[in-house]
């Protein structure tokens, strides 16, 4: 199948630093990813649909400034998660479709452990 | 609201067992549900359904959605050890392809 991938793969930071978050389709473009975040022992909620060249669609309870998000290319999205607190300590994973394919499944990429201390 | 909802929460079993894992949805405009198997770290396709009454297979592990019932079932027969996951529901609803995920099955197969 596709492959995605996203880095960091883990990253500690401070309280009120900002952290940036990549995800890539390697071997396919997409016009469309998604930003998802699993706290311990629960399921993955979508935060935002990220589109090529537009603003992100976010998620009801989602902070559109808090979770900036930018899709400059057809293989990059980019969250950063801005002035960091340990609440927002969780696993942050993307997915993304092949464009051309529409009825291919969302790949996901390896996610991404953010610890905020 | 969109709601996507799996059970059992948690399974236990002997490696060997036959296992039966279930996935019920309340969507709008339903286009496919997806089952993913999610160890570690991200999890990794499994299944994509959008026909009802048609099982995937894919060695041990099988599926079908029953559109009547809104629900879909994974089956893994002949459990083994390195079968112990979490298997996550998804359902893509509506037109912006994004999924709604169930809370998960986390399956122990014990030796």
């Amino acid at each position: 199948g596709a492959v995605v991938s996203q880095h960091p793969s883990r990253v500690i930071c401070k309280s009120g630093t900002s952290v940036k978050i990549e995800c890539r389709s390697l071997d396919f473009q997409a016009t469309t990813m998604f930003w998802y975040r699993q706290f311990p022992k629960q399921s993955l909620m979508l935060m935002a649909t990220s589109n090529e060249g537009s603003k992100a669609t976010y998620e009801q309870g989602v902070e559109k400034d808090k979770f900036l998000i930018n899709h400059a290319s057809l293989t990059l999205s980019t969250l950063t998660v801005t002035s960091a607190h340990p609440e927002d300590s969780s696993f942050y994973i993307c997915s993304a479709r092949d464009t051309w394919l529409l009825q291919e499944t969302q790949y996901f990429g390896p996610g991404t452990r953010l610890l905020v201390l | 609201e969109d709601k996507v909802v799996q059970s059992p929460l948690s399974l236990v079993v002997h490696e060997g067992d036959t296992v039966t894992l279930n996935c019920s949805y309340e969507v709008t405009n339903f286009r496919s549900l997806l089952w993913y198997k999610q160890e570690k770290k991200a999890p990794t396709f499994l299944f994509m359904l959008t026909s009802s009454g048609i099982e995937k297979k894919s060695g041990r592990l099988s599926s079908i959605l029953d559109k009547k019932e809104l629900s879909s079932i994974l089956n893994i027969t002949a459990t083994q050890t390195g079968d112990s996951a979490i298997y996550l529901c998804a359902v893509e609803a509506g037109g912006a392809q994004k999924l709604v995920f169930g809370q998960g099955t986390r399956l122990t197969i014990n030796p």
